[in-house]
């Protein structure tokens, strides 16, 4: 079946330094969105993706949505600790479905 | 605007028991999903409607586990008997459906269950 695979699966960082996660997918996607959860909290919709190759910002976030659409990563620049919590991935598991198929997600601790 | 609400948020249970857990989308939203989140499996799809109906229910893990939507505003996911197993935080999540998969999904704040 189609599977949504991340790495890393955690990442600690101190503050100030850079943070990428990459998804990836093993088929094709019609678009990709991005959740962060916050330890003990819900995902949150983030951002998603449409076109092939496309980036999307959000402040120190940079978002991409590789060429062939079967992957995706996010890079958060100058991490703080509010960035702290895991962060997945979602395609959709086919096209015309509102079924998301999340990634294994990463978790980032960031260290002040 | 109010968010999706589930309830109860906590819930501890012995085995055997029947256990249900009840969720309220956004008004507005006709797309509705449950699901399960663990260490070990992380989060999984057990079931989502549309206009009430249920569309896909493979991730429902085996009969123990149903779910209805008798109305726009009102789900419910219910375990019979719970098995320790079972323990893991439930997640019901809404969206707008426009009949593609564009739509973000809102998630409720979690139902942690735990199964003794």
């Amino acid at each position: 079946g189609q599977q949504v695979m991340q790495i890393p699966q955690y990442q600690h960082v101190q503050e100030g330094e850079d943070f990428t996660t990459y998804c990836n997918s093993s088929t094709t996607l019609s678009n990709i969105q991005w959740y962060k959860q916050r330890p003990g909290g819900h995902p949150v919709f983030l951002i998603q993706l449409v076109k092939s190759g496309e980036v999307k910002k959000q402040k120190r976030l940079t978002f991409q949505f590789g060429e062939a659409k079967k992957n995706s990563s996010l890079h958060i620049t100058a991490t703080q600790t509010t960035d702290v919590g895991t962060y997945f991935c979602a395609g959709p598991l086919s096209y015309n479905t509102d079924k998301l198929i999340f990634g294994t997600g990463t978790r980032l601790q960031v260290f002040p | 605007d109010a968010g999706v609400i589930q309830s109860p948020r906590h819930e501890v249970t012995e085995m055997g028991q029947e256990v249900t857990l009840r969720c309220k989308p956004i008004s507005g939203h006709n797309s509705l999903f449950w699901y399960r989140q663990t260490m070990m499996r992380g989060l999984e799809l057990l079931i989502y409607f549309n206009n009430n109906v249920p569309i896909d229910d493979s991730g429902m893990p085996e009969d123990r586990f149903s779910a209805k939507m008798p109305n726009a505003s009102f789900s419910t996911l219910k375990i019979q008997p719970s098995e320790p197993r079972d323990s893991a935080v439930y997640f019901c999540a809404s969206s707008r459906s426009s009949g593609v998969s564009y739509n973000e999904q809102f998630f409720g704040p979690g139902t942690r269950l735990t199964v003794l």
